[in-house]
């Protein structure tokens, strides 16, 4: 088992829709929770980043972590074409433990 | 405020050559991690920099090696290149390091031939 899942996609919604993102891992130390957005030749460019269990929203970006279940998510409101990328998600533990991406989920937005 | 700066943005070796790639952090942060991404691993980190010291190591052989300078700066070193070192490597600086936002830089995108 991989440390952390990702929903594989690609996914493809119209504009306007809701999506939703969603990360699995299996270490109990992770915890501080990233979402990247990475554009095609690019670097990552940070979203979202939050601590511990709770939700954090930010504009039309709303992160979910629910540490009980090792469960992450990342919903987009109102999506855009623009939105259009790779979505990775991230985490990491205390004390100097490294960075773990997911291995990143392709969405499209059609206008 | 300057983002993370990458150099050279693009790089063409041949197998058993050496290659060094540069990164300049945002002012201000002292940490310097390391990233391979190829569209079979994804994201993979190499190693972390702090303070001129290497602060965490991931599962990368010994021909991937770093520095850093004491204005941050850091330059990552592969020796004897092979085929599979082909990637696009990013670096990611923070202020403090580990729990703290990591901003990329664009990337080296490094093809060995």
């Amino acid at each position: 088992q991989k440390e952390v899942e990702q929903d594989p996609g690609p996914l493809s919604v119209p504009e306007g829709a809701i999506v939703s993102l969603n990360c699995t891992y299996s270490n109990s130390a992770f915890q501080y929770f990233m979402w990247y957005r990475q554009y095609s030749r690019k670097g990552p460019e940070l979203l979202m980043y939050t601590y511990s269990s709770g939700n954090k929203e930010d504009g039309r970006f709303t992160a979910q972590v629910d540490k009980s279940s090792k469960y992450i998510s990342l919903f987009i409101r109102d999506s855009q074409p623009s939105d259009s990328a790779t979505y990775l998600c991230a985490m990491s533990g205390d004390y100097g433990q490294n960075f773990v991406f997911g291995p990143g989920t392709r969405l499209s937005v059609l206008p | 405020k300057a983002g993370v700066t990458q150099t050279p943005r693009y790089l063409i070796k041949t197998r058993g050559q050496q290659v060094t790639l540069s990164c300049s952090p945002i002012s201000g942060h002292r940490s310097v991690s390391w990233y391979q991404q190829t569209p079979g691993q994804g994201l993979q980190f190499l190693f972390e920099y702090f303070s001129e010291t290497q602060r965490n190591k991931g599962n990368f052989p010994g021909r991937f090696s770093g520095r850093q300078f004491s204005n941050s700066r850091s330059e990552m070193n592969v020796s004897t290149l092979e085929l599979g070192d082909s990637a696009l490597y990013l670096c990611a600086t923070s202020k403090q390091g580990w729990g703290d936002e990591q901003y990329f830089g664009p990337g080296t995108r490094l093809t060995v031939t």
